[in-house]
């Protein structure tokens, strides 16, 4: 099945740092939707994203909907320990089907 | 309200044994979906339930089965487990005409095979 080319697959920060993700996919989606993963939990929804070129922010975290409607970025400011886990997004085609990314592993370095 | 859950959190099962993996959602969301998630693979749909009284298959239906007992519960069940069926099993829900495309997943299973 169809996977989101989500990058990068890693990332590795300082506390205090801002983080960049991005996920692409040559389809189009009507919805981006980012979770978090923590390590032998389930993946919790951080942000939903609706309309193209919509920018939404929950706490430190920003994510915005690309305006082609086939890409969306994640965003988080001055990194804390507990952001540690993976992140990744899934996408909502015309046909009401998701489709998920294969996540970016956070690590942030006190 | 305590969103999706799933039960059992980690079963160990030997190749051949039958099982069902139980998910129950209070949010009264119409559909619900079953997933595995295996390393470096990302999440896979395994069958969903568009709404109550109907269920699809999705990308990897192969060796499971699923029964939408009512609106709250969707169950998916290994008929003769198999090594490859070792893996993390997420069940998810999601409101739709409800105004919100958002899916929420439960805890998740952990499954071993021998």
């Amino acid at each position: 099945g169809q996977q989101l080319n989500q990058s990068p697959q890693s990332m590795f920060i300082q506390e205090g740092e801002d983080v960049s993700m991005n996920c692409t996919s040559s389809s189009i989606f009507n919805t981006w939707l980012w979770y978090k993963q923590d390590p032998g939990e389930g993946p919790v929804l951080l942000i939903a994203l609706y309309k193209a070129g919509e920018l939404t922010s929950n706490g430190r975290l920003t994510a915005q909907f690309g305006i082609t409607r086939k890409d969306s970025f994640l965003n988080i400011s001055a990194s804390i320990p507990s952001d540690v886990g993976i992140y990744f997004c899934a996408g909502l085609n015309t046909g009401n089907q998701f489709y998920f990314g294969t996540g970016t592993s956070l690590t942030v370095i006190p | 309200n305590a969103g999706v859950t799933q039960t059992p959190k980690f079963q160990v099962l030997k190749t051949g044994q039958s099982m069902t993996l139980q998910c129950a959602q209070d949010m009264n969301h119409n559909s619900m979906y079953w997933y595995r998630q295996d390393p470096g693979m990302g999440l896979r749909l395994i069958y969903y339930s568009a709404s109550e009284g109907t269920t699809d298959k999705g990308e990897v239906p192969n060796g499971y089965n699923v029964s939408r007992l009512n609106k709250r519960e969707f169950s998916l069940r290994l008929e003769s487990a198999a090594p490859s069926q070792t893996s993390v099993y997420f069940c998810a829900s999601t409101p739709w005409g409800q105004g919100s495309d958002e899916q929420y997943f439960g805890p998740g299973t952990r499954l071993t095979v021998t």
